[in-house]
């Protein structure tokens, strides 16, 4: 069953809103991932946050890690038509090299 | 630098056929995988390999079998199809043992009808 679940699992925003994403799993993990995948397209890896870290930034994307909460969430600031996608977490647990993936956030991003 | 490429990118099946998915990776990763993405299921690890020689069982691997070529090709095996395979397939890389980011290759869409 998948461990990571998603929410909203459609977000539709106009550019230059900002878009949180929310990712909930259910046990330890070393690390938790969020990938972005464009329509017809492979995932594309986009940041990673290791579970002692509780805010990583890149670019555009911060991401927060409450792990006695067990959830994480991506926020992509000042959003363009461009960062439609889906978006994906991924919980990096104790078995190695397994990454579980959660259903995904479908953004649209409106000009 | 190509990343990670699969062949075909399309296939269609009749119930009972066998067909092998391709995949193969240029960037000296040890670790390659599998996944199925159906809709409203994400991505499902159907196996793995931490490193030249070895696999292992993902989430759903029944109806499939890999072998890992060599360290740059991981291939995945339908030997006789099933409507309930037909999904999109991606291949996956990654560079070491602890859960690092993994690339994907474009997919195969494939159709068992």
């Amino acid at each position: 069953s998948q461990q990571g679940e998603e929410d909203p699992q459609a977000l539709s925003i106009q550019e230059g809103e900002n878009a949180t994403m929310n990712c909930s799993y259910k046990t330890s993990i070393n690390n938790l991932q969020w990938y972005r995948q464009n329509s017809g397209r492979g995932l594309v890896h986009l940041i990673l946050i290791r579970s002692n870290e509780r805010e990583k930034h890149s670019g555009r994307l911060r991401v927060t890690l409450d792990t006695s909460k067990k959830s994480s969430s991506l926020l992509i600031t000042a959003s363009r038509a461009a960062d439609t996608a889906s978006y994906f977490c991924a919980s990096g647990g104790t078995s190695y090299g397994k990454l579980t993936f959660g259903q995904g956030t479908i953004l649209t991003v409106h000009p | 630098n190509a990343g990670v490429t699969q062949t075909p990118k399309f296939q269609v099946l009749k119930t009972g056929q066998s067909m092998t998915l391709q995949c193969a990776q240029d960037m000296n990763h040890n670790s390659m995988y599998w996944y199925r993405q159906d809709p409203g299921m994400g991505l499902r690890l159907i196996y793995y390999s931490a490193s030249e020689g070895t696999t292992d069982k993902g989430e759903v691997p029944n109806g499939y079998n890999v072998s890992r070529l060599n360290k740059r090709e991981f291939s995945l095996r339908l030997e006789s199809a099933a409507p309930s395979q037909t999904s999109v397939y991606f291949c996956a890389s990654s560079e070491d043992r602890e859960q690092g980011p993994q690339y994907f290759g474009p997919g195969t869409r494939l159709l068992v009808l």
